[in-house]
């Protein structure tokens, strides 16, 4: 069965440090994966997608992500976080069959002044 | 385009009451879904449906129902609340097998 694995219950960053949130992912075939954003008491925006094509993806707000076949990964990264990144983060893989996202526990990002 | 819109935001129900949870979007999308959200556990599919008169269940549908009348609208209903229903509710609507756009949600305590 596909599922999504964001072992990063929280973490907590200085700003201007860089950031790195882990996803891991299980599904059979070539997967679409996407990495969302909530703020709180938000919705879900999408930050970033992987469908095919370069395994480097640049998406919103300066976000980036790399998909790794090798690894079943799909790490999202910034090079320099903002207080306002602060929010939590999952992680996602298309399920197919009922066309839902399949999606990872979240990981909540803190930013430290 | 106003997206995925949803009504109420917040709401508190008595055990046994029931609630429809209003969705409509106006992208012109065939997919949409129910979610629930409960801390520590990401989201749940609760519903989905592929398009007008057409709906079916996802992972945890115990205790909802659906409709979809139109394109637009995908109403999700509560006959008999629960407490185990407490959580927040997000509507999703797409275009095929692609990107999910998301409503702001509901926030439902059952008392």
């Amino acid at each position: 069965a596909q599922s999504v694995t964001q072992p990063d219950i929280h973490i907590t960053v200085s700003e201007g440090a860089s950031l790195e949130l882990r996803c891991n992912y299980s599904y059979g075939a070539t997967p679409y994966l996407f990495w969302y954003v909530q703020s709180p008491g938000q919705g879900l925006q999408l930050l970033l997608k992987y469908f095919s094509g370069d395994t480097l993806v640049q998406g919103i707000k300066g976000f980036e992500a790399e998909f790794k076949r090798s690894q079943s990964s799909f790490n999202l990264r910034k090079p320099s976080v903002h207080w306002s990144d602060a929010a939590e983060y999952f992680c996602a893989v298309f399920g197919g069959s009922q066309g839902n996202l399949i999606f990872g526990k979240g990981t909540k990002l803190s930013v430290k002044p | 385009n106003a997206g995925v819109t949803q009504t109420p935001k917040f709401r508190i129900l008595k055990i046994g009451q029931s609630m429809t949870l209003q969705c409509t979007q106006d992208m012109n999308h065939n997919y949409m879904y129910w979610y629930r959200q409960d801390p520590g556990m990401g989201l749940k599919l609760i519903y989905y449906s592929v398009g007008a008169g057409i709906t079916d269940k996802g992972e945890v549908p115990n205790g909802y129902n659906v409709s979809r009348s139109t394109t637009e609208d995908f109403p999700l209903r509560l006959e008999l609340a629960a407490p185990s229903q407490t959580s927040v509710y997000f509507c999703a609507s797409s275009q095929d097998y692609n990107e999910q756009f998301f409503g702001p949600g509901t926030r439902l305590t059952v008392l």
